[in-house]
């Protein structure tokens, strides 16, 4: 069972906007701005779209979008293409000893 | 740019040792944590461990403590886990990824992964 909660699917169609939570705890999510957020496609590494919330690193469509409130972060899509079709993970640096905790990951499904 | 690549995929036996890499180009090697992170066959990604390759401070998840080892080589600037005696349960993917320097969750730069497999 993964430290973090996320819902296992989602689904929109193009153009449209979702949103995927992640569920954490006052050790790790509630306590600190350093949730982060990843995209995988099948077969490739995961890549960095979020990090201390919501801040995008260089490169990262201004579509994503990342915000925080007690223990739940959330990412959010705007527009969906195609592309976008993908698992998407959420972390958290946590207080406990094991320092980083990840999500159980979101398979997001573009109709 | 920042880059880790990977060593190529391995087969190997329950019981037999394995050690993968990860080299690090394109960045000052020492100055940040390098993590490794498992992803079973259709399963999420998960935490393993961590290290900072300028001192090879290291930390494990609890998860994992015992299972493996995380070491680097400052001189190759490459990081390395390895197993004393695989099981058929390290079937998996693994990646090293380089965590950011001051957001401490942020792993922006990742290797291609290693796909590890244990069977008889």
């Amino acid at each position: 069972q993964s430290a973090l909660t996320q819902p296992a699917s989602v689904s929109g169609s193009p153009g449209q906007s979702i949103t995927i939570s992640c569920t954490g705890t006052s050790s790790d999510v509630g306590a600190y701005n350093y949730v982060s957020w990843y995209q995988q496609h099948p077969g490739k590494a995961p890549k960095l779209m979020i990090y201390d919330v919501s801040n995008r690193p260089s490169g990262v469509s201004n579509r994503f979008s990342g915000s925080k409130s007690g223990n739940t972060a959330t990412l959010t899509i705007s527009g969906l293409q195609t592309e976008d079709e993908a698992d998407y993970y959420c972390s958290s640096y946590t207080s406990s000893s094991t320092l980083v905790a990840f999500g159980g990951g979101t398979k997001l499904t573009v109709l | 740019e920042a880059q880790l690549v990977q060593s190529g995929a391995e087969v190997k036996k329950p019981g037999e040792s394995l050690k993968i890499s990860c080299k690090g180009s394109g960045y000052t090697f020492t100055n940040y944590w390098i993590a490794w992170v498992r992803q079973m066959p259709g399963k999420g990604l998960e935490w393993m461990g961590i290290i900072y390759p300028g001192d090879s401070d290291t930390r494990y998840s609890p998860s994992f403590q015992g299972q493996f080892t995380i070491s680097a080589d400052k001189s190759t600037s490459t990081a390395y886990l390895q197993w004393s005696s695989l099981k058929a349960s390290d079937t998996a993917f693994y990646y090293c990824a380089r965590r950011q320097q001051l957001a401490l969750s942020a792993f922006d730069t990742w290797g291609q992964g290693t796909m590890v497999t244990v069977s008889s």
